[in-house]
């Protein structure tokens, strides 16, 4: 089936740094993929979709110069948290679709990112 | 509004037993797909079963089905005969029609506890 991998699984990181955060299709090229932020015991909300080649499309209240989106390639989408503060610590998780999906064919999610600002 | 309600927080059930998680929708879209999936205290996304907005019958896969009732607006999931690997938390999600194309909302999920 359909692979999606997430790098790292987790990161400690300064307050002040920038972090970078890998999905890879690792079987198909994914034109689309999605990035979602997941506080602790909370649902899944969606940040932006990122298309190959093209900006990425943020979500209303999302801060497109903090969280940099690249899709640079059919298999690689990052995502860069920039002077990374506390509050900035979460779960991040990333979802591909696959080329051929259909309407009621599921994303592919990776593992997951736990992100821990000090 | 496109929204995805889930207002069961926490639920309890024993082995073998079954266990109803609740899911409502709200969209304006003729057309939409639900889905459920399970996410482990591990956090990966494990897709359990899907179900279209035209789909006459209810969607079955294994110990899951899916009880929809278009009419209500609910897409409620059944596990049967729980095991203890089914603890984990429960999202329903739906497919919307979004600025960039179709994407994947979710409810605020039900953590499902099964005991021995």
């Amino acid at each position: 089936g359909a692979v999606v991998s997430q790098h790292p699984s987790w990161v400690i990181c300064k307050s002040g740094t920038s972090v970078k955060i890998e999905c890879r299709s690792l079987d198909f090229q994914a034109t689309t993929m999605f990035w979602y932020r997941q506080f602790p015991k909370q649902s899944l909300m969606l940040m932006a979709t990122s298309n190959e080649g093209s900006k990425a499309t943020y979500e209303q209240g999302v801060e497109k110069d903090k969280f940099l989106i690249n899709h640079a390639s059919l298999t690689l989408s990052t995502l860069t948290v920039t002077s990374a503060h506390p509050e900035d610590s979460s779960f991040y998780i990333c979802s591909a679709r696959h080329p051929e999906s259909s309407y009621n064919s599921p994303l592919h999610f990776g593992n997951g990112t736990r992100l821990t600002v000090t | 509004a496109q929204k995805i309600t889930q207002t069961q927080p926490g639920m309890f059930v024993q082995e073998k037993e079954a266990v109803t998680l609740d899911c409502t929708y709200d969209t304006s879209d003729p057309s939409y797909g639900l889905f459920w999936y399970k996410q482990p205290s591990s956090g990966e996304m494990i897709f359990l079963i899907y179900q279209g907005s035209y789909d006459q019958q209810n969607a079955t896969e294994g110990r899951y089905s899916l009880n929809f009732q278009k009419a209500r607006k609910s897409a409620n999931l059944v596990i049967s005969a729980s095991q203890l690997g089914d603890s984990a938390m429960y999202f329903c999600a739906m497919r919307v029609h979004h600025q960039a194309g179709t994407a994947l909302i979710f409810g605020k999920g039900t953590t499902l506890s099964v005991s021995s």
